[in-house]
Formats: C-alpha cells, structure tokens, sequence
C-alpha cells in the first residue's frame, strides 16, 4: 500500500534561510510524487511533480524538489524563505497503477521575519 | 476566472437536514474528485469521476451521495446530516486520474450543530 510520511509538525525558519520540508514515501512500484501548499482559507496548490526524468525538479515560486530512490525521499526546497512562504505543505504520492493519491498529514511553515 | 469554483462557501445547518454543495471547474479537465479536510487538517479522497464515471468510491456512509451531470460538473449531496460531517469538503479536477496534478477549490466549510 502507498502512503507517505511527513515527520515534523512545524517548521520554523528565519527570512532569507533556506527552507526544507521533509518527505518520505513508501509504494510497490514506481512513485508519482507532488507537492502542494495552502494557504489559510484556501484550496491546495501544485508547486511540483516528479513522474521521470531528472531526480531535481523546479517549480512555482522558487520551490525545488529532489527525488531519492535509495532513501526513498522527496524533499522540498528553497534557498531563501520569505514571510509569504508561510503556509501548509503537503507531499503526495501515488504508486504506478493505483488512482489513489495519497497526502502526507501536512507540515506548518512558518516563516520569521 | 476561477478554474474550480465550489459553492457555497460556509454552510451551517441542523442535524438531520439534507445538503448540496456544488462544484463547477472550467479548464475541460477530466476528472473530478471530492475532497474531506478535517480539523487536523489530514485530507482523505471521497469520490472521483473520469468523463462522468465514478472510478474511486472510497468508504464514506452512503448518505454521501455524488453526482455528476456532465464533466464540468460534479456536486455532492449529503443525507441526514450528523455531526462528525463538520469538515472543509474541497472539489478538484485534474486533466487525467494517474499523472496530472489536481487543481483545487478553495473548499466549503461545513458545520453541523
């Protein structure tokens, strides 16, 4: 069975430090990962997605991802965090063959002007 | 122009009562989903439809009911309502049910006193 694990609760980071969100993720064949943010009152966003092809994936403001199949991760990234960056991030996986995707439980950012 | 609009936004309403929420996206994705966001935040899939046919139907009471008239469109009406089914219900479509990011409403609260 897919699922996907989001270990912290919260991050906390100062403005300008890079950001990481941490991501595990567990399926029987190949991964499908994304990643999404919400902000307060609203729907989840895309950021990014890793289907194939490069293990470092770019996407919407700023984010980056790097896909690790031997640790089975899929970290987000920013070099450089902003107040506006705080928000709700949620992984997302889903196994080759199966419709479902399945949410990580989400980690708070928050980011320290 | 907004891509998946869910209406309406709040509702509060007595137990017992029968409900509709509705959910129209414009991109001509298609595959819709409805969403469940309890207070914990932790999402859980409920339905989805590809080109009008349901292809998840996860286990949810069967006072849930979803309806799909046409590909723009997939609505969800809730029977005898009961106070566990306070939630944010959140409508998404995407442009296929395996690779393609979902794109989100922005969610109805729903309160059951």
């Amino acid at each position: 069975a897919q699922s996907v694990a989001q270990p912290e609760d919260q991050v906390n980071v100062a403005e300008g430090n890079p950001l990481t969100v941490k991501c595990t993720y567990s399926v029987s064949g190949n991964p499908y990962l994304f990643w999404y943010v919400q902000y307060p009152n609203r729907g989840l966003q895309f950021l990014l997605k890793y289907i194939t092809g490069d293990n470092l994936v770019k996407g919407s403001y700023g984010f980056e991802a790097e896909f690790n199949k031997s640790q089975t991760s899929f970290h987000l990234k920013k070099p450089s965090a902003l107040v506006s960056d705080s928000a709700l991030y949620f992984c997302a996986v889903r196994e080759e063959g199966n419709n479902r995707l399945a949410f990580g439980k989400g980690n708070q950012v928050v980011v320290i002007p | 122009d907004t891509a998946v609009s869910q209406t309406p936004k709040y509702l509060v309403t007595q137990m017992g009562n029968d409900k509709s929420i509705k959910c129209e996206q414009n991109l001509g994705h298609d595959t819709m989903y409805w969403y469940k966001q309890d207070s914990k935040k932790f999402l859980k899939i409920m339905f989805s439809y590809n080109n009008k046919e349901l292809i998840i139907n996860e286990t949810v009471p069967n006072r849930f009911s979803p309806k799909s008239p046409d590909k723009a469109h997939l609505n969800l009406h809730i029977n005898s309502l009961e106070l566990g089914d306070s939630a944010v219900y959140f409508c998404a479509s995407s442009q296929d049910p395996i690779n393609s990011p979902l794109h989100f409403g922005n969610g109805t609260r729903l309160t059951v006193t």
